[in-house]
């Protein structure tokens, strides 16, 4: 089993849509979640991080966290073609408090 | 605020070579780790540097070396270098090694191996 696993993709959405992306974690002692963003050849930008269940919200961005399940998720209100990009989950475990380990991203894209 | 620079922005090196990628972290941050993102995939952590000491190591041989700086600068070092080295080499910079402490990242530095 992968230590962070998401769907790749690609996710098409309708512009003005709600766009969900969804990752799984498998270590439980696992504290902190980030969400980043990567456009095609930049570098990861990071536009959500959640630290406890429940929701968190940031402008049109929703990060969601359900340790039991082992669940992180982010929601994209009234998706945009700039938010055409690959997503990428990411975990910081307890203990080993230093390393981010990544999903492979999911492809999200944003059709006028 | 300064972000995190790295240079240079694209390398290309050939098999057995050695090369040396350097990163200048965000004004402020003491802790810098360093990941590599081969096409397609999420990048994976090599090292972090904590006031000039190595704060941990992910899976890579030790032909991958590194250094930090007094004023948190760091480099990266890849000796004998391999075709599978190819890669996004990625820097992000952080204030102290918590958890919970969000890592910032530079543009990286594509490298291509011949």
């Amino acid at each position: 089993q992968k230590e962070v696993e998401q769907n790749s993709g690609p996710l098409s959405v309708p512009e003005g849509a709600i766009a969900s992306l969804n990752c799984t974690y498998s270590d439980r002692v696992s504290q902190s979640f980030f969400w980043y963003r990567q456009y095609s050849g930049k570098s990861p930008e990071l536009i959500m991080s959640i630290y406890s269940n429940g929701d968190k919200e940031d402008g049109r961005f929703t990060a969601q966290l359900n340790k039991a399940s082992q669940y992180v998720s982010l929601l994209i209100r009234d998706s945009q073609p700039s938010d055409s990009a690959t997503y990428l989950c990411a975990v910081i475990r307890g203990g080993s408090n230093y390393k981010l380990t990544f999903g492979k991203g999911t492809l999200l894209t944003v059709n006028p | 605020e300064t972000g995190v620079t790295q240079s240079p922005t694209h390398l290309i090196k050939t098999r057995g070579q050695q090369v040396t990628l350097r990163c200048s972290s965000q004004s402020g941050h003491n802790t810098v780790s360093w990941y590599q993102q081969a096409l397609g995939q999420g990048p994976q952590f090599i090292f972090q540097y904590y006031r000039e000491e190595e704060n941990g190591r992910g899976n890579f041989p030790p032909r991958f070396s590194g250094l930090q700086f007094p004023n948190y600068s760091s480099e990266l070092n890849v000796n004998a270098l391999e075709l599978d080295d190819s890669a996004l080499y990625l820097c992000a910079s952080s204030l102290g090694t918590g958890g919970g402490q969000p890592q910032h990242f530079g543009d990286g530095t594509r490298l291509s191996i011949l």
